[in-house]
């Protein structure tokens, strides 16, 4: 059990650039999830996967993201044309079930300058 | 919708006192869990401790304890013998169980200082 891994771990971008993040999960777990946190909040939910569908996906998640679990193992969340309202840190998460709470990765910090 | 709320932003303590966070929560699910997770200055959010809302018993993890009141929709976390290291925020979380999305809803959290 390596955890979760996110890459990279931090992110500057200049507004209306695409960027794009990746998650490795724990590998037995079929449940990924991605949030979004800003200072002083506690994270939101954005979309979540279970194997290689995505099964849900917040408000808060825009047109420009989109999400990808190919095969059910790592996946992506793409930003395009990003504002400096997208800064914030991208927390990826993997679960083997419900009651189990989730593993969280460490993050990626995106700064939108 | 489910909401959570922490209403201590910050607390300080002195190390080896016993702090008590609060959280309230609104739902009208009867079946959910409830969690406490840990976030150092590191950033990575760590489980402390969870509880099954069909479970009448506080759940305990070493210094760590709830005391889950269901009718008041209340779970707070109790920090017995406190250490340098609990120092952290700290995050109440509500997950609705059955189908559908699974995703937790946070609070804003309680940023949590131990003192030499």
């Amino acid at each position: 059990d390596t955890g979760v891994s996110q890459n990279p771990r931090h992110k500057i971008t200049k507004r209306g650039q695409n960027v794009t993040f990746r998650c490795d999960p724990i590998s037995e777990h079929n449940r990924l999830y991605w949030y979004r946190q800003t200072l002083g909040q506690g994270p939101e939910f954005l979309t979540y996967f279970q194997n290689e569908a995505q099964l849900e996906k917040s408000r808060l998640l825009s047109d420009r993201f989109s999400a990808e679990r190919p095969k059910g193992s790592f996946s992506t969340l793409e930003i395009q044309r990003t504002e400096q309202g997208d800064s914030a840190m991208y927390l990826c998460a993997s679960s083997r079930g419900q009651s189990y709470g989730y593993t969280f990765g460490s993050g990626t910090r995106l700064t939108v300058v | 919708a489910q909401t959570v709320t922490q209403s201590q932003p910050e607390m300080s303590v002195q190390e080896a006192e016993t702090v008590t966070l609060s959280c309230t929560y609104d739902t009208s699910e009867n079946n959910y869990y409830l969690f406490w997770y840990k976030q150092p200055p590191s950033r990575q959010m760590i489980l402390v401790i969870r509880q099954e809302a069909y479970k009448q018993q506080n759940a305990t993890e070493n210094r760590f304890s709830v005391n889950f009141q269901k009718a008041a929709k209340s779970f707070s976390l109790k920090i017995s013998d406190s250490q340098l290291g609990d120092t952290a925020m700290y995050f109440c979380a509500f997950m609705k169980t059955g189908g559908g999305a699974d995703g937790l809803t946070f609070g804003k959290g309680t940023h949590l200082i131990i003192q030499p």
